[in-house]
């Protein structure tokens, strides 16, 4: 099994900053890697997808970057609305998928 | 666009089976090449992904609940299914149905709402 893991734990930033989250795998996952965002009680939303790919309606300031073992999630500037849990997911090659323990971005 | 729909019971006593069923509507659960997910959110908030089904009835399960888990497809009703189980506190969760788009290297790409489940005696 393949595992994800994210820091920091807890981001705690100000409207308009850049925020960049990270995301380790234990394996190679090529570009195999997704982000979800989390709104309290709400389900995960896709957010970026194929390690750099925008979903549907994600706004621009979302993006992307890595390959293989390191990954990143970067907020160009941070709106009260992106206040979330940030996850990654790998789903490379042959399952199971796994998550990595989230992110909290906080104002 | 299509949407899901997780149901089952809220509350299930330790050692039975839990039941859930995922309705997929705006689109059919048997075409394109996506599979069909279920995934659980324990109170702490981690996420596992518990396994996903095929139209065809093809299932990959997560070694950790292989041996107590069955996920079933019935394409006539646009609906999949999960059963687990042997249940403990342990299964306590939030308990997500989503469509997965791995095969078009994407992930999960739509959720259903959750449902919560509590296992106790």
């Amino acid at each position: 099994e393949i595992v994800m893991t994210q820091s920091p734990a807890t981001l705690s930033v100000s409207p308009g900053e850049r925020v960049t989250l990270s995301c380790r795998a234990s394996h190679s996952l090529s570009s195999n890697l997704a982000w979800y965002q989390q709104k309290p009680g709400q389900a995960p939303r896709l957010l970026i997808y194929g390690a750099s790919t925008r979903a549907t309606g994600i706004p621009a300031r979302f993006s992307g970057s890595g390959s293989g073992t390191e990954f990143s999630l970067t907020i160009s500037s941070l709106q009260s609305e992106d206040v979330a849990v940030y996850y990654c997911q790998q789903y490379t090659i042959w399952p199971p998928w796994t998550f990595g323990q989230g992110t909290k971005v906080e104002i | 666009q299509v949407q899901l729909q997780a149901s089952g019971p809220g509350l299930v006593k330790t050692s039975q089976t839990l039941s859930l069923t995922c309705t997929v509507s705006g689109g059919s659960i048997s075409s394109g090449g996506y599979y069909w997910s279920w995934i659980r959110q324990y109170p702490g908030k981690g996420l596992e992904w518990i396994g996903y089904i095929f139209y065809s009835g093809s299932t990959y399960y997560n070694p950790s609940l292989e041996s107590r888990l069955t996920i079933s497809i019935d394409t006539s009703k646009n609906q999949f299914s999960l059963n687990l189980t042997s249940l403990t506190a342990a299964d306590t969760a939030v308990y997500y149905c989503a469509r997965d788009a791995w095969g078009y290297g994407s992930g999960l790409d739509v959720w259903g709402q959750g449902t919560t489940v509590t296992v106790s005696s």
